[in-house]
Order: C-alpha cells, then structure tokens, then sequence
C-alpha cells in the first residue's frame, strides 16, 4: 500500500542521547517534511525538503537536522535530546510538481525524553 | 510572517447538530486552503480549495473558501460520534508552496 512509513511508532530516550527517527515513502513525492505536533502549539514545521539533495529549515530547527540523500528517505536527527524535544513527530510529503498538491501524512512517531 | 488562526478552539456537540468550524488567514501570496482530519494518528486530507465561493463537498462535510474576506468554513452537518477529531486548517502560500498550519479545533460529538 502507497504511503509514508515512520519508525519507531514510539521510543523513550534519556536527555542527551541521540536518536534518528525514520521515515520513507514510496509515492516518488519530491517534496518532504518533517513536523512536530504539541498540545496547544499545533503542528509546527522542523525542516523541509523539496527534492533530493537539498534541505531547509522551518519554524522550529534548532536541535534536528535532516539529510536527504535520494527521493524515498528524509531522516531527522536529534544530536543530542533535551525534555522539550518530547512531542509526536509527523513526515509528511507532497507531488509539488503537479500544481497545487496536499500534504500526505505519517502515522507519527511520539517521542519522550526523560 | 503567515498567519493562520482557527475557532473555536474546541467544540462540545450533540449526535445530529450541525457545527462550523472556522479558518482565518493572513498570507502572502496565497495558493490554496486545505482541511485535514485527526483522529488518533495521521491527518487524513479532506478538502483543497482554491477558489472563492466554489463548495466542496463529501456526503456531510462541505467546505468554502472566501478570498476576498480571507477565511474559509467546514460545515458538518447531522454530526456523528465518528466526527470527534481535531480539525487542521493549513494554508499554502508564496513562491515556495510554504505550508501554515492553524492550531486545530478539538471538536467532541456526544451521543
């Protein structure tokens, strides 16, 4: 079945560790992204990619970054977690070539760090 | 800086009452308004308006886009228990197809 595919569905982490969460598609969208969803905050965007090869960064960068090394995989990274990076996190990509286009979503990663 | 900001905030219904959610934006460069549903994980997409005063509908939900005074409705009419969600308003605008989202409305129907 098309779709995005996030891993793990859920992980705890203690504060300082580092932690890759995955996520890949396979609707060949060039354009992905990477949010995270708070209670009263909404969803806010991270980074963004709009093809393979190049990265961008959102409303809310500091502490991930991403690569984008082919078209199917947009990796975030947390270098080093903190408590505030707890939240669920969403990937998202969308077919920005063809006009006006919606966002497909992730099932998400919810994330705690102690 | 985009802006798009959604009311209420939460809503509490009964079984068969029709609600309106509401979406404000204040962007640059506009290209389309998009309505989302959450339930328990994803956002599944609902509607993408483009154009003003054009309805889009999908058996009780109906959208519309009001360029011109810069919002946009989702009706759902004879609500059902299954319509409990957190509804998403995101916006699409500028050069770079910058998507903003608004913060969700929680909405709760009780039987």
């Amino acid at each position: 079945i098309a779709g995005i595919t996030q891993a793990p569905t859920s992980q705890i982490l203690a504060a300082g560790r580092r932690m890759t969460l995955r996520c890949t598609q396979d609707m060949r969208h060039n354009a992905m992204y990477w949010y995270r969803q708070d209670l009263g905050l909404g969803l806010r965007l991270i980074h963004y990619s709009n093809t393979a090869g190049t990265t961008g960064k959102g409303e809310v960068p500091d502490g991930y970054s991403v690569s984008r090394a082919n078209t199917d995989d947009f990796p975030l990274t947390l270098a080093s977690a903190v408590p505030s990076q707890t939240s669920v996190y969403f990937c998202a990509s969308r077919d920005t070539d063809r006009g006006n286009s919606p966002l497909h979503f992730g099932n998400g990663t919810r994330l705690t760090v102690t | 800086e985009d802006k798009v900001v959604q009311s209420p905030l939460s809503l509490v219904v009964h079984e068969g009452d029709t609600v309106t959610l509401n979406c404000s934006y204040e962007v640059t460069n506009f290209r389309s308004l998009l309505w989302y549903k959450q339930e328990k994980k994803a956002p599944t997409f609902l509607f993408m308006l483009t154009s003003s005063g054009i309805e889009k509908k999908s058996g009780r939900l109906s959208s519309i886009l009001d360029k011109k005074e810069l919002f946009s409705i989702l009706n759902i009419t004879a609500t059902q228990t299954g319509d409990s969600a957190i509804y998403l308003c995101a916006v699409e605008a500028g050069a770079n197809s910058k998507l903003t989202f608004g913060k969700g409305i929680t909405l709760s129907v009780r039987p």
